[in-house]
């Protein structure tokens, strides 16, 4: 098992440039969450699926983030036109339940985004 | 808002002593999380304990709830360098959302 996978670990984009972060969950979970961590407003809630539907993007800031998991295998998250304030660790997060507040939750190392 | 809370930003203490992190939420629970995260890597869960419970062990780990005054502890004993890292409280909201708490960063000193 080689728990939850997020690729790349650190990416450098131009302000305005897209960037796109990869996540692979564990094989089997249901439940699929992204996060947001920066030092000022620590863990963020992004957005989560279940069963590759999406449940709930009210943490998604609306005009340029998106998120998509087009199967249970991988889901990705989208940022378009970057901005400096967009830099931060995007982690994802797998369950093999859909209720996290019952269930393990299993968090990916992270990709480190920098927008310059 | 900030559903849950460690109630110290940061705690040192040398190897082998023990320490307890604290933590305060704000709303009823159906269970709080304890988790870790060490540099470099994502928060792993350590210990889920559930609104009915009142401990729970994992090892050298040991969380109590007190859903009286909706406060939580994380203590560890017998504590080891690689014990540091930033330690979170985290409670559940709707729609399975996780609140973290801000962190309390840990520093086990040799």
């Amino acid at each position: 098992n080689a728990g939850v996978i997020q690729t790349p670990r650190h990416k450098v984009t131009g302000k305005g440039q897209e960037a796109t972060l990869w996540c692979e969950p564990i094989s089997g979970h249901s439940a699929v969450f992204w996060y947001r961590q920066t030092i000022v407003q620590g863990l963020e809630f992004l957005t989560y699926f279940r069963n590759q539907a999406p449940i709930d993007d009210s943490g998604m800031p609306k005009e340029r983030f998106s998120a998509q998991m087009p199967n249970q295998s991988h889901s990705t998250l989208k940022i378009q036109s970057t901005q400096p304030q967009d830099s931060a660790v995007y982690l994802c997060a797998s369950s093999l339940g859909p209720g996290t507040t019952n269930t393990e939750v299993f968090f990916g190392k992270g990709t480190r985004l920098t927008v310059v | 808002s900030q559903l849950a809370e460690e109630n110290s930003w940061a705690l040192s203490v040398h190897e082998g002593e023990s320490v307890t992190v604290n933590c305060s939420y704000k709303t009823s629970i159906t269970a709080l999380q304890w988790y870790r995260q060490k540099s470099g890597k994502g928060p792993a869960q350590l210990i889920l304990i559930r609104s009915n419970e009142r401990e729970k062990r994992n090892g050298r780990l040991r969380a109590t709830l007190d859903t009286s005054s909706q406060s939580s502890s994380l203590s560890i004993t017998a504590t080891r360098c690689e014990d540091t890292a930033v330690y979170f409280c985290a409670t559940g909201g709707s729609n399975n959302r996780i609140f973290f708490g801000d962190g309390t960063q840990l520093v086990v000193k040799p």
